[in-house]
């Protein structure tokens, strides 16, 4: 399978949470990230983890790392019609090479 | 501080041709740039990391002969698409580094969408 995997899709109401999971194999990832992507547009840093941290918050994101079963989540607290894009995890290392997850695209309803 | 801009936005292009990408750190330093291709609702496949003077790295599968790069510079590295074909077309995406090791030092373009007719 896929070295980073995210399911495809989500649908949320505006002002609802919305939690985006991703799984990876390679335990030795230093770094963890999230990244979102417009349509039509490169990358914008999100957040990230590093590998010995379990969680993250900054403002409306929460990030959650289960170490053990090489699990990562985003949690976007209030989610906006703004937040609608693809969310994509990454996983990095000492070489600064990023491998990225499947993407999760997002939909916001009003 | 830390934007990476890309030229051209967008191009088309006819099989056979070549067609070059420039990927410009605007106010820093890269030491280290990475190029990616995306293609349609797809994740990013890193082709090659490029570092200022040397030889580029390339990720396995990626023929170097066809996706040439140059880093001749600390603020600017080209991707040259060779003889492009309509399998090319696809999304290039640069990033730039300011460091080796860092979490959040890369920063990413905005992207360049080939279409080869």
């Amino acid at each position: 399978g896929e070295d980073v995997e995210q399911s495809l899709f989500l649908s949320v109401r505006e002002g609802d949470s919305s939690v985006i999971n991703c799984t990876y194999t390679d335990s030795s990832s230093t770094y963890l990230y999230w990244y979102k992507q417009e349509p039509g547009a490169g990358l914008q840093l999100l957040t990230y983890i590093f590998s010995n941290m379990d969680m993250k918050q900054d403002q409306r994101l929460t990030v959650l790392l289960n170490k053990k079963d090489k699990h990562l989540s985003l949690r976007i607290a209030d989610t906006q019609t703004g937040d609608s894009a693809i969310y994509f995890c990454a996983r990095g290392g000492a070489t600064n090479k990023l491998i990225f997850g499947t993407g999760t695209l997002l939909a916001v309803q009003p | 501080g830390a934007v990476v801009s890309q030229h051209p936005s967008w191009v088309i292009c006819k099989s056979g041709t070549s067609v070059k990408i420039e990927c410009r750190s605007l106010d820093f330093q890269a030491t280290t740039m990475f190029w990616y291709r995306q293609f349609p609702k797809q994740s990013l496949m890193l082709m090659a990391t490029s570092n200022e003077g040397s030889k580029a790295t390339y990720e396995q599968g990626v023929e170097k002969d066809k996706f040439l790069i140059n880093h001749a510079s600390l603020t600017l590295s080209t991707l040259t698409v060779t003889s492009a074909h309509p399998e090319d077309s696809s999304f290039y995406i640069c990033s730039a580094s300011v460091g080796g090791g860092g979490a959040d030092e890369q920063y990413f373009g905005p992207g360049t969408r080939l279409t080869v007719t």
